[in-house]
């Protein structure tokens, strides 16, 4: 069973386009992450929730717009897709409030834009 | 401003052979420390943390670490390495309160 899970796991759309990428863990914990890996692998944090809420929202353009129906799951929505959003998006979460301890992360989603 | 460093983008090993890959950081107080191992088409797992007390720490995998101060490194380390270690190895660090920093990566070959 699954404790950080992520679909699509690929996504292959056009410039312009909106998608989503869902996240769900059932780990029960409180706090939950995107993060972004370039093609140079680099990972840079994009936004954290604690317990449904935004806690962490780096400099990231305005259409990426994470959303956290439930503290089970945190979905990232992006709007007018580019060139440049190409990249893997992979979900965590941790059972502590903030960024301190170990992350469990899902295995990615890879979205490629063309 | 707060960074981790790995230094080594690309390492190869022979299979058998130890292992150490670099990981330096820049901060006053006291770090959360962690390596984190990425197979091709997965994601992160952790293999160690360092939160406090004993500097040498033990990970899953026959990994290991070393917290030293004085040079503001945490060393990740396995002396006989395998095949399947090939992989990505990410330090990263944090405080309470903080994003969870990464550094670069290293990628990780193993030859026959």
């Amino acid at each position: 069973d699954t404790a950080v899970s992520q679909t699509p796991k690929y996504l292959v759309t056009q410039m312009g386009n909106d998608k989503s990428i869902k996240c769900e863990q059932n780990l029960g914990h409180d706090t939950m992450y995107w993060y972004k890996q370039d093609s140079k692998k680099f990972l840079k944090i994009m936004f954290s929730y604690n317990n449904k809420e935004l806690i962490i929202n780096e400099t990231v353009p305005n259409r990426f717009s994470p959303k956290s129906p439930d503290k089970a799951h945190l979905n990232l929505h992006i709007n007018s897709l580019e060139l440049g959003d190409s990249a893997v998006y992979f979900c965590a979460s941790s059972p502590l409030a903030g960024e301190v301890g170990e992350l469990f992360f899902g295995e990615g989603s890879r979205l490629t834009v063309l | 401003a707060q960074s981790v460093t790995q230094p080594d983008i690309h390492i190869t090993v022979s299979e058998g052979a130890s292992l150490e890959l670099r990981c330096n950081y820049s901060y006053g107080a006291t770090p959360y420390l962690f390596w984190y191992v990425q197979s091709p088409g997965q994601g992160l797992q952790l293999l160690l943390k360092y939160f406090s007390g004993d500097t040498l720490v033990q990970g899953i995998k026959g990994f290991e670490a070393e917290f030293k101060r004085s040079q503001s490194s945490f060393n990740l380390r396995k002396p006989s390495v395998h095949w399947s270690d090939a992989a990505e190895y990410f330090c990263a660090y944090n405080q309470a309160g903080t994003a969870l920093i990464f550094g670069k990566g290293t990628t990780l070959s193993v030859s026959s």
